[in-house]
C-alpha cells in the first residue's frame, strides 16, 4: 500500500533556530513529491515541489530534499520565524497512481518568539 | 497571481439535503481535482478531471458526483448529506506538464452537516 508518513507530529522551536521537517513514503516509484504549507482552517499553499529526478529544490529560507531509495524527504527551514507557524504537508504522487496527491498527516509547526 | 477561486466559501446544510460546490480553476489550467479534508485528516483525493473528462477516481462516495464544464470550471454534487460528510473540501488545478506539473489549491468550501 503506498502511504506518506510525517514524524514528529508536532514541533515547537524558538524563534532563529533551524530546523528539519521528515517524510517518508512507502513506494520509491515516485512521480514527483510536494511540501505544502496549512495554516488553521485555511487551504494549501505550495511550498516547493521535487520532481522524481531530482536531490533538492530551494525557495528563499526553505530547502527540500528528495532521496527515493530510502524513501525519504526532507523539508530544512533556516533562521526560523513565528510566521513559519503552520502545519506543513509532504504529499506523493507515485508513477502508479494517477495524478493524485496523497497526503502525509502533517507536522504541526510552533515557533516560539 | 489569479488563484483557484471555490464557492461557496461556508455552506450549512440538513442531513439529507443536498450541495453544490464550485470550482473555477486557475486560467490556462487543464486540470481540475477535488480532495476532501475531515477534521483533523489530511486530504483524500476524490476525484479529477483533464479537458473536461474525468481522469481519475478515488474515495468518492456513490452519493457524490462531479463535472467539469467547457469553460474549465468544475463542479462537485452532494446528495443525501450525513453528518461525516461535514469537512473541509479543496479543489486544485494544475497544467499538465510532465514531473514538473504542480498542484495549486484552492481556500476550500467548508462544509457543516447539521
Amino acid at each position: 500500500k503506498q502511504e506518506v508518513t510525517q514524524i514528529p507530529a508536532a514541533l515547537s522551536v524558538p524563534e532563529g533556530e533551524n530546523l528539519v521537517l521528515n517524510c517518508s513514503f512507502t513506494d520509491s516509484a515516485i512521480y514527483n513529491l510536494q511540501w505544502f504549507r496549512q495554516d488553521p482552517g485555511k487551504g494549501l499553499t505550495s511550498l516547493l515541489l521535487i520532481q522524481s529526478s531530482q536531490r533538492e529544490q530551494t525557495s528563499g529560507r526553505l530547502n527540500a530534499s528528495l532521496d527515493k531509495s530510502s524513501g525519504r524527504s526532507t523539508l530544512y527551514i533556516a533562521a526560523s520565524q513565528p510566521g513559519d507557524s503552520a502545519t506543513y504537508l509532504c504529499a506523493v504522487r507515485w508513477e502508479t497512481s494517477g495524478s493524485r496527491l496523497t497526503f502525509g498527516e502533517g507536522t504541526q509547526l510552533t515557533v516560539n518568539p | 497571481a489569479a488563484g483557484v477561486i471555490q464557492s461557496p466559501r461556508h455552506l450549512i446544510k440538513e442531513k439529507r439535503e443536498t450541495a453544490t460546490l464550485k470550482c473555477y480553476p486557475i486560467p490556462r489550467h487543464d486540470t481540475v481535482y477535488w480532495y476532501q479534508q475531515g477534521p483533523g485528516q489530511d486530504p483524500q483525493f476524490l476525484i479529477s478531471f483533464y479537458e473536461k473528462m474525468q481522469s481519475d477516481k478515488g474515495s468518492i462516495p456513490d452519493r457524490f458526483s462531479a463535472q467539469q464544464f467547457s469553460d474549465y470550471h468544475s463542479e462537485l454534487n452532494m446528495s443525501s448529506l450525513e453528518l461525516g460528510d461535514s469537512a473541509l473540501y479543496f479543489c486544485a488545478s494544475s497544467h499538465r506538464q510532465g514531473r514538473g506539473e504542480t498542484q495549486y489549491f484552492g481556500p476550500g468550501t467548508r462544509l457543516l452537516v447539521l
